[in-house]
């Protein structure tokens, strides 16, 4: 079936330390975004990708960064330099280049600070 | 930048309806999205409606828009213990990508 899988679904990180977190989708959809969901919030928006090799920030991307190398995969990099990543993270697909079509969703990841 | 708002908290007996309303930001904004998000899930997308409508009706969900207000609702007929979970109202601001989101509603059906 098609769909989005994010991997893994618990992620823990050390002080100091990058992890990644993957996100793949076989809709094949052009756009992907990577938001951020914190408890009793909204979701804010990280980066998002409209075509391969191209990337843009959204409102928090301080701290984070991504690559389109492959029109499935989209992979978001929590660095060290964001102090406070605990947070569920949520990947999302859209077909075409039209941006009023509906997004689907991963499952989410969950990152925590150990 | 201006928020999407939502009431945070509903609480229905199972049976009875609810409606979840939200006041979104844009108004030349084209569709706006109702998701629903159960605990440590994703978010589905249950249903949207086009900017030129006024009344949206799938099975048991029905959306109502009012554009000169800029106000979406999503009511439940016969809200159900499985229908609790957290439900956010979406917005695609004219000329933008991604999803501007409210801060969701949390919705618990009791017996």
């Amino acid at each position: 079936d098609g769909g989005i899988t994010q991997s893994p679904k618990y992620l823990f990180r050390k002080e100091g330390q990058n992890v990644t977190l993957s996100c793949e989708q076989n809709l094949n959809h052009d756009a992907m975004y990577w938001y951020r969901q914190d408890p009793g919030q909204g979701l804010r928006l990280i980066y998002y990708s409209q075509i391969v090799n191209d990337f843009q920030k959204g409102d928090i991307a301080e701290g984070y960064s991504v690559s389109r190398e492959k029109k499935e995969s989209f992979p978001l990099t929590v660095t060290s330099a964001q102090k406070n990543p605990t947070a569920f993270y949520l990947c999302a697909s859209v077909p075409g280049g039209t941006p009023n079509q509906p997004q689907h969703f991963g499952d989410g990841t969950r990152l925590s600070i150990l | 930048g201006e928020d999407v708002e939502q009431s945070l908290f509903l609480s229905v007996r199972e049976g009875d309806s609810s409606v979840i309303n939200c006041t979104y930001t844009d108004s030349s904004s084209t569709y706006l999205y109702w998701y629903k998000q159960e605990p440590g899930a994703g978010l589905q997308l249950l249903t949207y409606i086009f900017s030129n409508m006024d009344m949206k009706q799938d099975q048991r969900l029905t959306v109502l828009l009012n554009k000169k207000d800029k106000h979406l609702s999503l009511r439940i007929a016969d809200t159900q213990t499985g229908d609790s979970a957290i439900y956010f109202c979406a917005e695609i601001p004219n000329s933008g990508y991604a999803l501007n989101f409210g801060k969701g509603t949390s919705l618990l059906v009791t017996p």
